[in-house]
């Protein structure tokens, strides 16, 4: 079945540093590859996503590339902020009609100053 | 564009009492529905999802159910409640092979 791996955390940071949350999965066909972000006491919101080999899928500073020959989807910011402090999952949705998704067990960020 | 909601945002609840806990989509139709389980600290559980009207599959073995009575509705129900349904239960929705859209989440805790 597919599977999601992610580091394990929390990742202590201070403001301004880079970011890197390690991700790869194991899946058979093409999976989509997604980021999420989850704040204190809220909902996950989608921060990211790939749906094939080398894209490259960005917002908000962050960054993750599909990299199939590693399967791996890292994700990474060249300069985090206090704000930037969340639990981050990685997932993959492997297809089918029912869309569903796999998910990591998350990654705790904290930034401080 | 496309709304979740999701409510109460907040409930305690006794052991041994009901449930029901409510979803609805605005502005799309015939969506993929998903009800999640977020332990305190953990990551998510899917309990139930529904890809049309009357439904359901279920994931995990328990005493919560799940019902779609309209095309945007998603309601999880208990009849009693046990401690160990506490958590943060989250709805979201999707198109066929995309990905998921979350809605704020109920907390729950039973006492």
């Amino acid at each position: 079945g597919n599977s999601v791996t992610q580091m394990e955390g929390p990742v202590t940071l201070s403001e301004e540093a880079f970011l890197t949350i390690n991700c790869t999965y194991t899946a058979t066909g093409y999976p989509s590859l997604f980021w999420y972000v989850q704040y204190p006491g809220e909902g996950l919101q989608l921060l990211l996503k790939a749906t094939k080999a080398d894209d490259k899928g960005s917002n908000k500073g962050f960054e993750a590339t599909y990299r199939k020959e590693t399967t791996s989807f890292h994700l990474e910011k060249g300069s985090v902020q206090v704000s930037d402090s969340a639990v981050y999952f990685c997932a993959l949705n492997g297809g089918g009609t029912a869309s569903k998704l796999t998910f990591g067990t998350g990654t705790r960020l904290q930034v401080t100053l | 564009s496309q709304t979740i909601h999701q409510w109460p945002a907040t409930l305690v609840q006794p052991v041994g009492s009901p449930l029901s806990l409510e979803c609805t989509v605005e502005g799309t139709s015939n969506p993929n529905l998903y009800w999640y389980r977020q332990a305190a600290g953990r990551g998510l559980q899917l309990l139930f999802y529904s890809v049309g009207i009357g439904q359901i599959s279920s994931e995990v073995p328990q005493n919560l159910s799940a019902s779609r009575p309209q095309d945007r509705q998603f309601i999880l129900s208990s009849k009693k409640l046990l401690l160990s349904d506490s958590g943060f239960y989250l709805c979201a929705w999707s198109w066929y092979y995309n990905e998921q859209f979350f809605g704020p989440g109920t907390r729950l805790t039973v006492l």
